[in-house]
């Protein structure tokens, strides 16, 4: 089946201004996950959905990052007044729910989107 | 100290032979274990994933997890050039978030 989708691949944009990046992830799957991955390093949490409501937003890093997934599905990630600091690859996954037992389902990648903020 | 330690290599290998790949985890609460290979330019795919203390085998992988030492490892035998990657080591505790350790190169040699 499809795995999970994110577009756009690559984002350029100038510092200051607004971006969105979106996911769309496995079908089915009710867990979403938002990741930046700088280079040389293991992908950072920033925030985790289940269903429509964000359960964990501890990993972002400041106000100017917010996530929303209104209908449960898609998911998009909005940074505003963007900085190079900012520029990294964005990762969103996604799995099962987790169920109230603890039990941890297998988390799966999206192609993430390379933003670089100029 | 970092939550999650991975040496970052690179660790080279023959082709034909075993890489050990290692980890260290710092919260004892931790109950889920994954490992991830990811090809240059390319985003994290699921290779393994371990819940229980012992050894999981799918292949030519085998994880290994010793939650008394907070330790778990990766064991690819038969490497291939087509292995060499970084590997990445989350770990999943209380909360539903991956924390990864930086990953390790492995560079496996004609």
């Amino acid at each position: 089946g499809a795995g999970v989708s994110q577009t756009p691949s690559n984002k350029v944009t100038e510092k200051g201004k607004y971006v969105e990046l979106r996911c769309d992830p496995i079908s089915g799957h009710t867990a979403l996950y938002w990741y930046r991955q700088s280079l040389g390093q293991g992908p950072e949490f920033l925030i985790y959905f289940q269903g429509t409501g964000a359960a964990d937003d501890s990993g972002l890093p400041n106000d100017r990052f917010f996530a929303v997934r209104p209908e449960g599905s898609v998911s998009t990630l909005k940074i505003q007044r963007t900085e190079r600091g900012d520029s990294a690859v964005y990762l969103c996954a996604s799995s099962l729910n987790p169920s109230t037992s603890g039990f941890f389902y297998e988390q799966y990648f999206g192609p993430g989107t390379r933003l670089t903020v100029t | 100290q970092k939550e999650v330690e991975q040496n970052s290599g690179p660790l080279s290998v023959p082709e034909g032979a075993i890489a050990s790949l290692n980890c260290t985890y710092s919260d004892r609460v931790s109950q889920s274990f994954f490992w991830y290979r990811q090809y240059s330019g390319k985003s994290p795919e699921l290779i393994m994933s371990i819940y229980s203390n012992g050894d999981k085998e799918d292949g030519r992988f085998t994880a290994q997890l010793n939650k008394a030492s907070q330790y778990v490892s990766l064991l690819i035998r038969d490497s291939q050039p087509s292995d060499s990657a970084t590997y990445l080591c989350a770990v999943a505790g209380g909360g539903n978030k991956l924390t990864f350790g930086t990953g390790t190169q492995l560079k496996v040699e004609l």
